[in-house]
């Protein structure tokens, strides 16, 4: 069974310009959440996707956002990037019921320059 | 809003000792707890899951309890190797559907 695929596994952009994120997860998991890893903050909630919908959502500016598709992939944007989003994005997926553990990626490793 | 503070932040242990790590939060109100590793760079990998109604589990050198309504997890490693040298974290699912984590233990298991 494979796992929660991210891609790419490294990105390198320019201040201002903006990033999309993806995410397959589980076969037949319909949660996906994200998260942003930093040395200094630790591991921060972005949001939460089930069924298309955004169901959760974390403490960030809205130059972040994401969606889902209608086979559970995700995308995660951030738009006019500065030099503070520069981390690694982790997505877990789920069934969708809060009685099951999460899954996670290997991540996205972003540096902005 | 759920807080989860993990202690001590580093260990450092030689091969073979059994040793805990904890995690205490502050909301009692929670659906489950699941402990991560992560090695540097990497995701997480899942370790174990301890439902709200459950006080323990297990699985292999790895045992983790769940006290409610002390607010207090532990994830005990027995026979350390030094291929469990990795951070570990906890996070703890609440009611809103929204999972928080610990900053972590690392963990260095010297051979």
């Amino acid at each position: 069974k494979a796992g929660v695929t991210q891609t790419p596994r490294y990105l390198i952009k320019t201040r201002g310009q903006q990033v999309t994120l993806s995410c397959s997860p589980i076969s037949g998991h319909r949660s996906v959440s994200w998260y942003q890893q930093t040395p200094g903050q630790g591991l921060q909630f972005l949001f939460e996707y089930f069924s298309e919908t955004q169901r959760n959502k974390g403490n960030f500016p809205g130059r972040f956002s994401g969606r889902q598709f209608s086979n559970s992939r995700s995308e995660m944007n951030v738009s006019t990037l500065e030099l503070g989003d520069s981390a690694l994005y982790l997505c877990a997926s789920r069934t969708g019921t809060a009685n099951y553990g999460y899954t996670f990626g290997s991540g996205t490793r972003l540096t902005v320059v | 809003k759920q807080e989860v503070t993990q202690i001590p932040a580093a260990l450092s242990v030689p091969e073979g000792e059994n040793l805990v790590l904890n995690c205490s939060f502050t909301d009692s109100a929670i659906y489950n707890l699941q402990w991560f590793r992560q090695d540097p760079g990497k995701g997480l990998t899942s370790l174990l899951l301890i439902q709200s109604s459950q006080r323990e589990q297990t699985s292999g050198r790895l045992n983790a309890s769940l006290d409610k309504s002390s607010g207090r997890s532990t994830l005990y490693i027995a026979a350390s190797q030094p291929g469990d040298s990795a951070t570990y974290l906890c996070a703890v699912m609440g009611n809103n559907n929204d999972m928080r984590f610990g900053a972590g233990t690392r963990l260095t298991v010297k051979p």
